[in-house]
């Protein structure tokens, strides 16, 4: 079986600081795990996506997410918040076991304050 | 960038009624998924449409209450049947392409309520 947990439903932090945003994950396969950004009234957009080679993923608009085995996380990560990255955040797992799943994680909202 | 249509992009139905909804995009895909996004919440994969052959559902859906068609590889249609005030929510279906696997690109979504 498998699962993915968000650890924060809601994240504020002020402009120009980190963000972190935690995702934990459970998987009895080798996963491919994702980070999916979701705007107010927008779509869905791919932010980052790990499957299976190097561990440090980089993505769209500076953000960057760390695949640890050891620990099962792939947390989101930023150096410096933009007002423009308000929004959901959803971290996503996928398994190519003997039924393929794809499993949303409940989301986290980040809040940008100026 | 891919391009996907959903139609209708909203709807308001009476309990008991069934509404189909439409998935275009605008070149051959290899993979097309249906979600349900519930008021507040994550989305949850609902299915995976495959052409040709019926419909890999989830755990907790079933073909009676959702069937769904992909007669090629560019459209889909999900539909919603005998539905109730539970079924309000916003359906999205997703695609994959075969140059960018795994990487989902979503459609703007129908967002439903049921009265």
């Amino acid at each position: 079986a498998q699962s993915v947990t968000q650890l924060d439903s809601h994240v504020s932090v002020s402009e120009g600081t980190p963000v972190l945003l935690r995702c934990n994950y459970s998987s009895s396969y080798s996963p491919s795990l994702f980070w999916y950004v979701q705007h107010p009234n927008k779509g869905l957009q791919l932010l980052l996506k790990y499957t299976s080679a190097a561990t440090l993923v980089k993505g769209i608009n500076g953000f960057e997410a760390e695949f640890k085995k050891s620990e099962t996380s792939f947390h989101l990560t930023k150096p410096s918040a933009h007002m423009s990255d308000a929004a959901e955040y959803f971290c996503v797992v996928r398994s190519y076991s003997s039924a393929s799943k794809i499993i949303f994680g409940s989301g986290t909202r980040l809040s940008i304050r100026p | 960038s891919a391009v996907i249509s959903q139609k209708p992009s909203r709807d308001i139905c009476q309990r008991g009624t069934s509404l189909t909804i439409q998935c275009q995009v605008d070149s051959q895909v290899t993979m097309m998924f249906w979600y349900r996004q519930q008021p507040g919440q994550s989305l949850t994969l609902i299915a995976t449409a495959n052409q040709g052959s019926e419909a890999t559902y989830e755990s907790g859906f079933v073909i009676d209450k959702f069937p769904i068609s992909r007669p090629n590889l560019t459209f889909s249609t999900l539909t919603v049947s005998n539905m109730s005030p539970e079924d309000s929510s916003i359906y999205l279906c997703s695609v994959e392409y075969r140059e960018t696997r795994e990487t989902q690109y979503f459609g703007p979504g129908t967002r439903l309520l049921v009265l």
